[in-house]
């Protein structure tokens, strides 16, 4: 059972867009910053978004965070089928004093 | 180019002990904290420890607290994980990552060590 909840899976047709949304409560999200990462088959994770709604140098601007509250929101448009892959999302707990991580979502494009 | 390189894993029974090791190149590892996670066969990501830059602040997530070690040494640009008491859950592979951005220690983890995998097995 993972601190931070995502939805297990997430579809949508090439071209269009996606959210993928990533729920915590107080100690984490609500007042840490958020972090995305995606994750290819085989592959190691790639960081997509940190401080919530920042990209690293790289990551394409059809890639945004977002965070409200104690929940944080990944959105990808213009969707590709290399889009496939699963996708997390982190943050520190200043109550465990840790860094939790969602459970996953897996991004298929239709 | 930054890179991280980790080394170390392999097959030990339960109980034992095995150390991993990440060598860094490429940046000023001195000034950046580092991380280990691990992700099991088919599962998602476990956070597992995380040292700050000079080695003054560690942290560990409850499932490896008093077993695992995490150490630093900045003049050979190396990580360390000396893993004790091993356990079959602790099978995993282990990633070595540098927090790359961000203000605190759940700040962006990257880049990502291509990792090492650990088998905790009799």
């Amino acid at each position: 059972q993972s601190v931070l909840t995502q939805p297990p899976s997430v579809s949508a047709a090439p071209g269009q867009k996606v959210a993928i949304s990533c729920s915590g409560s107080s100690s984490n999200i609500g007042s840490n910053y958020v972090s995305w990462y995606q994750q290819l088959p085989g592959t190691a994770p790639r960081l997509l978004i940190y401080d919530n709604d920042e990209r690293p140098s790289g990551i394409p601007d059809r890639i945004s965070g977002s965070k409200s509250g104690t929940s944080a929101t990944l959105g990808i448009t213009g969707l590709q089928t290399g889009d496939e892959a699963v996708y997390y999302c982190g943050a520190w707990d200043s109550s465990l004093s840790a860094v939790v991580f969602g459970g996953g979502s897996q991004l298929t494009v239709l | 180019q930054v890179q991280l390189m980790e080394s170390g894993g392999g097959v030990v029974q339960p109980g034992r002990s095995l150390r991993l090791s990440c060598a860094a190149s490429g940046f000023a590892f001195g000034v950046f904290s580092m991380t280990w996670v691990r992700q099991a066969p088919g599962k998602g990501l476990e956070w597992v420890t995380v040292i700050s830059h000079d080695g003054g602040s560690v942290h560990y997530a409850d499932s490896v607290k008093g077993r695992f070690t995490i150490s630093r040494d900045n003049s050979k640009n190396t990580l360390n994980l000396q893993m004790n008491s091993l356990r079959p859950e602790d099978s995993a592979v282990y990633y070595c990552v540098r927090i790359g951005y961000g203000y605190d220690f759940g700040g962006g983890f990257d880049p990502w060590g291509q990792g090492t995998l650990v088998t905790v097995s009799s």
